[in-house]
């Protein structure tokens, strides 16, 4: 069953620290997997994209890494601000049929930056 | 562009109303998502179209749930007769590519229903 599992559920941080959220999947075959943010009363944005062939992207104080052959990517955030503060979801696309993928989400990390 | 535009931002009804959700997608953008997001089981798919041909449906809760395109930039979701399991925050998206692209999202509609 294609399935992706994030950790941890919620985390507590002090600003300007660094923190790391991972996601694991088990969605074969893989077409990519991306990183969206979601603050609190809106819609998610994206951060980043990872395809199989990509390690390491960043955006900012955002790093994300994907390991293909353990299905897992983590994403890391840098000196961390107060803004920061939201849900970070992790969403693999997969196809299905020639030309139709499916999105399968992650439940989410809820992060909490504190002054 | 102003991104996908969602309405009503929060609908309060009581069980056994109809709900009639709205979307406008991006311009240019060939695919609708509708999903929705609740604490238990966080973001799910209900139904996407493309070119506004309804493609999979099978995320419809049952047959109070309808959703229509009638044409590419406007969207409905409708609930008939609505359930207070039904509350939840309603998301549009869209995207150009479709599954491999991007997906944008609209700020959400929250629904309560009493």
């Amino acid at each position: 069953k294609n399935q992706v599992e994030q950790s941890p559920q919620s985390l507590i941080i002090l600003e300007g620290k660094n923190c790391t959220l991972q996601c694991n999947y088990t969605v074969s075959p893989f077409s990519n997997l991306r990183w969206y943010k979601q603050d609190t009363g809106r819609g998610p944005v994206s951060l980043t994209i990872m395809t199989f062939s990509e390690n390491t992207k960043s955006n900012g104080r955002y790093t994300a890494t994907l390991d293909a052959d353990t299905k897992q990517s983590s994403l890391h955030i840098t000196a961390s601000q107060l803004s920061d503060s939201a849900s970070y979801i992790c969403v693999v696309s997969a196809p299905i049929t020639s030309g139709t993928y499916k999105y399968i989400f992650g439940t989410g990390t809820r992060l909490k930056v504190l002054a | 562009d102003a991104g996908v535009i969602q309405s009503p931002r929060h609908e309060v009804t009581e069980m056994g109303q109809e709900v009639t959700l709205r979307c406008k997608p991006i311009s240019g953008h060939d695919y609708l998502f509708w999903y929705r997001q609740t604490m238990m089981r966080g973001l799910e798919l209900l139904i996407y179209f493309n070119n506004n041909v309804p493609i999979d449906d099978s995320g419809m809760p049952e047959d109070r749930f309808s959703a229509k395109m009638p044409n590419a930039s406007f969207s409905t979701l409708k609930i008939q007769p609505s359930e207070p399991r039904d509350s939840a925050v309603y998301f549009c998206a869209s995207s150009r590519t479709g599954y491999t692209g991007e997906l944008f999202f609209g700020e959400g509609s929250r629904l309560t229903v009493l």
